[in-house]
């Protein structure tokens, strides 16, 4: 059973440029949230989505957008890549149940010149 | 949700017992307590949560007061492979019914042979 599968695994951008990360969260869950990760900082809380919709949001620009396909995929956009965006980008699913806790996916590696 | 306090970092030999106390004073009445431990360039792990009095499983215990404004997590007899970073998370559902992830710096424990 694949736990959460992040796509691609490293990346490098130029800034201004534009970038789409993907996850696919764990059999069975349902909710999909997603973090930013600096080199030697706790992880960031971006977004949140179920049922194809926002449902929570961070203190992060517009410049991060997201989406839910129906069969609980993810995708994470970011415009106008700054160099303050390289980080390690996490995504994290859930299923039914607050009382049980995220699986993380690896991350990808964003690394903005 | 509560803001959650967290030594930076410990050290420990193989097969001690260590304890990460986390301190959560304004922990709300419906808040859980969760730990995640992150190894570098992964994503976090989910170890444990609880509500009060004691939690144990295959691979730790959590200890909550009464009054719940800490907790402590126990890691018995560790290895070098629990070289990480410990986080310690406290909240539950927003308003909306989801759960958002609030991470801490975290502990970094370091196990020395």
């Amino acid at each position: 059973d694949a736990g959460v599968t992040q796509s691609p695994t490293h990346l490098i951008k130029t800034r201004g440029q534009q970038v789409t990360l993907r996850c696919s969260p764990k059999s069975g869950h349902d909710t999909v949230s997603w973090y930013q990760q600096a080199l030697g900082q706790g992880p960031q809380f971006i977004f949140q989505y179920y049922e194809e919709e926002e449902r929570q949001r961070g203190n992060f620009p517009d410049r991060f957008s997201g989406h839910q396909f129906p069969n609980y995929s993810s995708e994470l956009n970011v415009n106008a890549l700054l160099l303050g965006d390289s980080a390690l980008y996490l995504c994290a699913s859930r299923g039914q149940g607050i009382h049980y806790g995220y699986t993380f996916g690896s991350g990808t590696r964003l690394t903005v010149v | 949700l509560a803001k959650t306090t967290q030594p930076i970092s410990m050290d420990s030999y193989e097969g001690q017992e260590v304890n990460i106390t986390c301190s959560h004073n304004n922990i709300a009445t419906n808040d859980y307590i969760t730990w995640y431990q992150q190894f570098p360039s992964q994503g976090p792990r989910f170890i444990i949560q609880g509500y009060k009095t004691k939690v144990t499983n295959e691979v730790a215990s959590l200890f909550i007061p009464a009054d719940r404004k800490s907790s402590t997590l126990s890691l018995p007899r560790v290895s070098l492979s629990d070289t990480a970073v410990y986080y310690c998370l406290v909240g539950v559902s927003e308003n909306t019914g989801f759960q958002k992830l609030v991470f801490g710096t975290g502990t970094r424990l370091l196990v020395s042979p």
